[in-house]
């Protein structure tokens, strides 16, 4: 089954405690990305990656950094969070990018509380 | 800058029945492409029905359609026959076209509550 995985799906943590979450997709695809849901601001994004190696910032990167190492996952770590980062995190793929037909994939989504 | 406006924060309607949701955005840009995002209690985000912007005929997803007015900078989605399993948050969304980096650039969502 095509899919977008992400672990974990609820996550509580304390202030300035690095974590990661992780995501991993099944379809060979080229485009990943990270976005943040507020409520109120809609979804936001924070980092995407064109291809392996090659990631770039989104509108709000602050805090976060990510990796592609491998076509297949693109994690997002957060070295030292702090509350306002509580949020609640998706990741998404695409064959080859928001501009064009490709359907955007996005995964079940996190739900990160910093206390 | 480009930026997606939903007006409604929360709408809605009576089981079998028709809603509109409303979504305007702004844009510079020729070519771009307009997306309706349902979101369950559940929390995923499931694409409801895509608009291309040089295409002039409205997008139907059985009973979900949209009414694209380019000039006016509107994308509104009809839901006819409301179903329980409806109620959701819904986004509108945009992103440019030949732009294979650019991101998706949400509204802030509109709320819709079906009751029987």
């Amino acid at each position: 089954e095509a899919q977008v995985t992400q672990n974990p799906r609820y996550l509580i943590t304390v202030t300035g405690k690095k974590l990661t979450v992780t995501c991993s997709q099944n379809m060979n695809h080229e485009y990943m990305s990270w976005y943040r849901q507020d409520p109120g601001l809609g979804l936001r994004q924070i980092y995407y990656s064109m291809n392996v190696e090659v990631t770039d910032k989104g509108d709000v990167p602050e805090g976060y950094k990510v990796s592609r190492k491998e076509k297949r996952n693109f994690p997002l770590i957060l070295e030292s969070p702090s509350p306002n980062q509580t949020s609640l995190y998706f990741c998404a793929s695409s064959p080859s990018g928001t501009g064009s037909t490709d359907t955007q994939y996005f995964g079940p989504g996190t739900r990160l509380t910093v206390l | 800058a480009q930026t997606v406006t939903q007006s409604q924060p929360e709408m809605s309607v009576q089981e079998a029945e028709t809603v509109t949701l409303s979504c305007t955005y702004d844009t510079s840009e020729s070519d771009y492409y307009l997306f309706w995002y349902k979101q369950p209690p559940s929390r995923q985000m499931i694409l409801v029905i895509r608009q291309e912007a040089y295409k002039q005929q409205n997008a139907t997803e059985n009973r979900f359609s949209v009414n694209f007015q380019k000039a006016a900078k509107s994308f509104s989605l009809k839901i006819s026959d409301s179903q329980l399993g409806d109620a959701a948050m819904y986004f509108c969304a945009y992103s440019r076209g030949r732009v294979a980096t650019d991101k998706l650039i949400f509204g802030t969502g509109t709320r819709l509550q079906v009751f029987p």
